[in-house]
């Protein structure tokens, strides 16, 4: 079992320009979650989805897009980037809502 | 507003000594708490949870102990090993709200010295 896995693992942008982080589970679990993690501010939830062909905002959503098409995928948008969505991003997923989250290693986006 | 605060950004402790790592909640709404572990270039993986009807979970050297009345949290690391070494969130979600998600603290990091 891979787990939650992220693609890519870096990456530099522009102000403006768009990019999609990939999130990919082999866990079958129904819940997916994207966080953002800042110096001090912890993990805050960008936005999840409780399965297929749905989504919510979560805390933090303004600026991003999420699609998940497919149960074991969830991808999240950034239409045009801007330097504060700088941050390492973090893809996760559980069984259940409050059951424990599995997190993906990360990736660290700079927009310039 | 923080719901889940960490005051201790960092914490040192010599090796084989107790590690108190701590975290308070705001929310009387929370039910279910998580501490998560993470190290560099990582995501964080989970230790250990409890929930709102105890006061005390333990796995092994990880102990979490929950104060309601304090709102207070702490997770208890008995002996700590070099290899505790990381940052550790807390985290609360209030499990009878539909859809209601974790929220975390901000991270304390434990540094434990040989």
């Amino acid at each position: 079992n891979a787990g939650v896995t992220q693609t890519p693992k870096f990456r530099v942008l522009k102000t403006g320009q768009s990019m999609t982080l990939l999130c990919a589970q082999d866990m079958n679990h129904e819940y997916m979650y994207w966080y953002r993690q800042d110096p001090g501010m912890g993990l805050r939830l960008i936005h999840y989805s409780v399965g297929e062909g749905t989504t919510a905002k979560g805390e933090v959503p303004d600026g991003y897009n999420v699609s998940r098409l497919k149960k074991q995928n969830f991808l999240l948008g950034l239409e045009s980037a801007a330097p504060s969505q700088t941050s390492v991003y973090f893809c996760a997923s559980s069984y259940l809502v409050y059951y424990e989250q599995y997190f993906g290693p990360g990736t660290r986006l700079t927009v310039t | 507003d923080q719901q889940v605060k960490q005051n201790s950004p960092s914490l040192s402790v010599q090796e084989g000594r107790i590690s108190i790592l701590n975290c308070d909640y705001t929310n009387s709404m929370f039910d279910y708490f998580l501490w998560y572990k993470k190290y560099p270039a990582e995501g964080p993986t989970f230790l250990i949870s409890i929930s709102s009807i105890k006061d005390k979970n333990e796995d092994g050297r990880f102990t979490v102990f929950l104060n309601k009345s304090a709102k207070h949290l702490s997770l208890h690391i008995v002996p700590s090993q070099p290899g505790d070494s990381a940052v550790y969130f807390c985290a609360a979600s209030a499990r009878h709200n539909a859809g209601n998600m974790l929220t975390f603290g901000g991270g304390t990091r434990l540094m434990v010295k040989p």
